[in-house]
């Protein structure tokens, strides 16, 4: 498995937007792979908040997140990328990209977002 | 959505004890399509088995995997320092993914 590399922490203030990658260290996506965001709010369980198949294109949205989730992927530089909108408090979490196969594997390290005034 | 529930919230055991947990869904999961996961404090989830029994490349045998239907349960036996962590189960047999709320393994 190739491992996924994350971009660093963000704070951003309620309403703004925020944009996350993840790389896949490889260097390239597997034409079989696809990535999925994760997220998990400080002391809670975990989160899935959609996905990419980059060879594709085909995206897949959890309901919740649908209207302000944006997720993309550039295959040029095997990158996958989340854009939340709308941020508010409730959005503070730490969100993983993780390689999927219906399962998670592998992870990358996590990127941390703070919703703060 | 299938909603997992995981039991015990919280298993207090020993080195060298074996630990049972419990993922029980809301509907039945397709094909058994169910996963564990380890995470430490601080780290990533890490994949231990999928498809219900199958053990992820280099996890151990003394994790085990059962389950078929709406029941599913995570074995370790022979409790090692390492394996005290939240252990969650995750679904992908219909969508959208769902995890369980997580079994917190501690030491007693």
């Amino acid at each position: 498995q190739v491992p996924l590399v994350q971009s660093g922490a963000e704070v951003k203030t309620p309403g703004s937007s925020v944009t996350l990658s993840c790389k896949a260290s490889g260097g390239t996506f597997s034409t079989r792979n696809s990535v999925s965001w994760v997220r998990q709010a400080p002391g809670q369980g975990l989160e899935w908040m959609g996905g990419i198949t980059p060879s594709l294109g085909f995206v897949t949205i959890a309901q919740r997140f649908q209207g302000r989730l944006t997720i993309t992927a550039d295959t040029s530089t095997a990158t996958a990328y989340l854009e939340l909108s709308s941020l508010t408090f409730e959005d503070t979490a730490m969100y993983f990209c993780a390689g999927d196969q219906n399962w998670f594997d592998p992870w990358g390290q996590g990127t941390l977002v703070t919703v703060s005034s | 959505e299938i909603v997992l529930t995981q039991s015990p919230d919280t298993l207090s055991l020993s080195p060298g004890e074996r630990a049972t947990l419990f993922c029980r869904a809301s509907q039945t999961v397709r094909s058994g399509n169910l996963a564990w996961y380890q995470q430490k404090l601080g780290q990533a989830p890490r994949l231990l088995m999928f498809d219900a029994s199958i053990r992820a490349a280099g996890i151990p045998d003394r994790f085990s995997g059962s389950g078929s239907g709406s029941d599913f349960t995570l074995t370790i036996t022979n409790l090692e320092p390492a394996d005290f962590a939240v252990y969650y189960c995750q679904q992908y047999g219909t969508p959208p993914l769902t995890f369980g709320g997580g079994t917190k393994v501690e030491i007693k």
